[in-house]
C-alpha cells in the first residue's frame, strides 16, 4: 500500500463545476503539499498545510491531521485548471513522499 | 518570490555519455535540495536528498555511483547521470527547501533522452 493515496486517479469535469481531489496518508508528517504539474512537466506548489484550511483564489485546501486526510477543492473550474494535481507529504526527515497524482481535465 | 532554476530543460545524449543537471536557488539559500525522477504517467519518486557541504543521502534502490550529487554551495546542487543508458531516460526534477519557512520550491525539470 502506498504511503500517500490519491483519488480519483482521473477526473473530467465541465467548466464551472466544483472539483474535489482527495489525499490520504499513512505516515506521520510535518506538512502536506498540493502541487500542480502542467503537461510540460513543470511543477508549481499550490499549498503547504500543517493544519486547518487555506484558500488562494478559486483553490481551497483542507487537512484533517487526526484522520490523515486532505482535500483540494477547485471552485468554478476552468479549462486552464487542467493539469495533474499531486499530493505530497513531508516526513520527519524533511523528505517528501508523493501520491500518484490526479489528472484533471476541464472541458469548455 | 523564491525561484529554483533548473538547467538544462531538455537534453538528448548518446548512450555511455555523462550528463550534468544543475539546480540553483536564485534568491534564497538552500541547505537542502532534493532530486526526483518521474517516469511517464507516473508520480515523482525521491532519488536523493542533497545537503550542502556533506554527502547526499540516497533513497533505497538508487545507485549513488550512477547518480552523482554535488551540493557545493548554498545555492547550487548538481546531479550527474554517469554513463547514461536508455533506461535512464526520464524527467528529473529538483526542489529546494527555504529552511526558515519550510517551503519547498520546485525546478521546472529536465527531460533526459538517452539514445
Amino acid at each position: 500500500k502506498n504511503e500517500v493515496e490519491q483519488s480519483p486517479q482521473n477526473l473530467t469535469a465541465q467548466e464551472g463545476e466544483f472539483i474535489t481531489i482527495n489525499c490520504s496518508y499513512s505516515v506521520g508528517i510535518s506538512a502536506l503539499h498540493w502541487l500542480q504539474q502542467h503537461p510540460g512537466g513543470g511543477i508549481v506548489s499550490l499549498f503547504m498545510l500543517s493544519s486547518g484550511k487555506k484558500k488562494h483564489g478559486r483553490l481551497i485546501a483542507t487537512i484533517n491531521i487526526q484522520e490523515k486526510h486532505s482535500s483540494l477543492h477547485i471552485t468554478a473550474s476552468h479549462p486552464r485548471d487542467s493539469a495533474v494535481y499531486i499530493c505530497a507529504v513531508r516526513g520527519g526527515n524533511n523528505d517528501m513522499r508523493f501520491g500518484a497524482g490526479t489528472r484533471l481535465t476541464v472541458k469548455p | 518570490g523564491a525561484v529554483v532554476s533548473q538547467h538544462p530543460s531538455r537534453v538528448i545524449c548518446k548512450s555511455g555519455t555523462s550528463v550534468k543537471i544543475e539546480c540553483r536557488s536564485l534568491d534564497f539559500q538552500a541547505t537542502t535540495m532534493f532530486w526526483y525522477r518521474q517516469f511517464p504517467k507516473q508520480s515523482l519518486m525521491l532519488m536523493a536528498t542533497s545537503n550542502e557541504g556533506s554527502k547526499a543521502t540516497y533513497e533505497q534502490g538508487v545507485e549513488k555511483d550512477k547518480f552523482l550529487i554535488n551540493h557545493a554551495s548554498l545555492t547550487l546542487s548538481t546531479l550527474t547521470v554517469t554513463s547514461a543508458h536508455p533506461e535512464d531516460s526520464s524527467f528529473y526534477i529538483c526542489s529546494a527547501n527555504t529552511g526558515s519557512k519550510n517551503i519547498q520550491y520546485f525546478g521546472a525539470g529536465t527531460r533526459l533522452s538517452v539514445l
